[in-house]
């Protein structure tokens, strides 16, 4: 069975710093390309970052490039995001989500998520 | 970036009827159109990708049509597990720069 589980959140403080993980299990973990999304309260699905197979090729939306880093570890089954100068429009739960394999945008498995709340 | 619009923000819709939504993209994405359904407190579910293919699992009352920057997900007969949240997506920007509408709940009339 696929699992995707996310991990990591927490209350930060603004300016604060925290680091996401998502633990992957039931697929060939090193074959897909693994992604970040986010729903913050009241608003919509925005997506966040992206990273290939090999870990070789990250992309970030405009709203946290140059603050957060995405990485994976396929030894591990693992991929995080490192969150720094964390704000308050971070304020969301963070999903995991893995890319259809052979096709680079949809998603098909998310996990549940985990809260990231960035307030003083 | 690709601006994704859907309508109606909202929709009352009766148990047994159907339901369509509509998403606009603000340039051509071609076909590179999802639909996912999020009920609070869960995860998004794939419903369709490619603008018409139903994903794994997903129930033949869902269908998916359009291209360009018209695209339409069609409910034939509602069911009480489909009132949710529906967002459409597109995953034709590379480098990616993926793109949600703003999501359309579809209620219970």
């Amino acid at each position: 069975e696929v699992q995707v589980v996310e991990s990591g959140g927490d209350l930060v403080q603004p300016g604060g710093s925290l680091r996401l993980s998502c633990a992957a299990s039931g697929f060939s973990f090193n074959n897909y390309e693994i992604n970040w999304v986010r729903l913050a309260p009241g608003k919509g699905l925005e997506w966040v970052s992206y990273i290939s197979s090999s870990g070789t090729n990250m992309y970030y939306s405009d709203s946290v490039k140059g603050r957060f880093t995405i990485s994976r570890d396929n030894a591990k089954k693992s991929v995080y995001l490192q969150m720094n100068s964390l704000r308050g429009e971070d304020t969301a739960v963070y999903f995991c989500a893995r890319a259809i394999l052979g096709e680079t945008g949809p998603f098909d498995y998310w996990g549940q998520g985990t809260l990231v709340t960035v307030s003083s | 970036e690709i601006v994704m619009t859907q309508s109606p923000a909202t929709l009352s819709v009766s148990p047994g009827e159907r339901a369509t939504l509509s998403c606009r993209a603000s340039q051509s994405v071609s076909s590179k159109l999802a639909w996912y359904q999020q009920k609070p407190g869960q995860a998004p579910r794939l419903l369709i990708y490619g603008a018409s293919t139903r994903a794994t699992g997903i129930p033949a009352r869902f269908s998916g049509s359009g291209s360009g920057t018209q695209f339409t997900l069609t409910i034939s007969s509602l069911q009480s597990e489909d009132f949710a949240v529906y967002y459409c997506q597109q995953y034709s920007d590379w480098p990616p720069e993926y793109t949600f509408g703003q999501g359309t709940k579809l209620e219970i009339k």
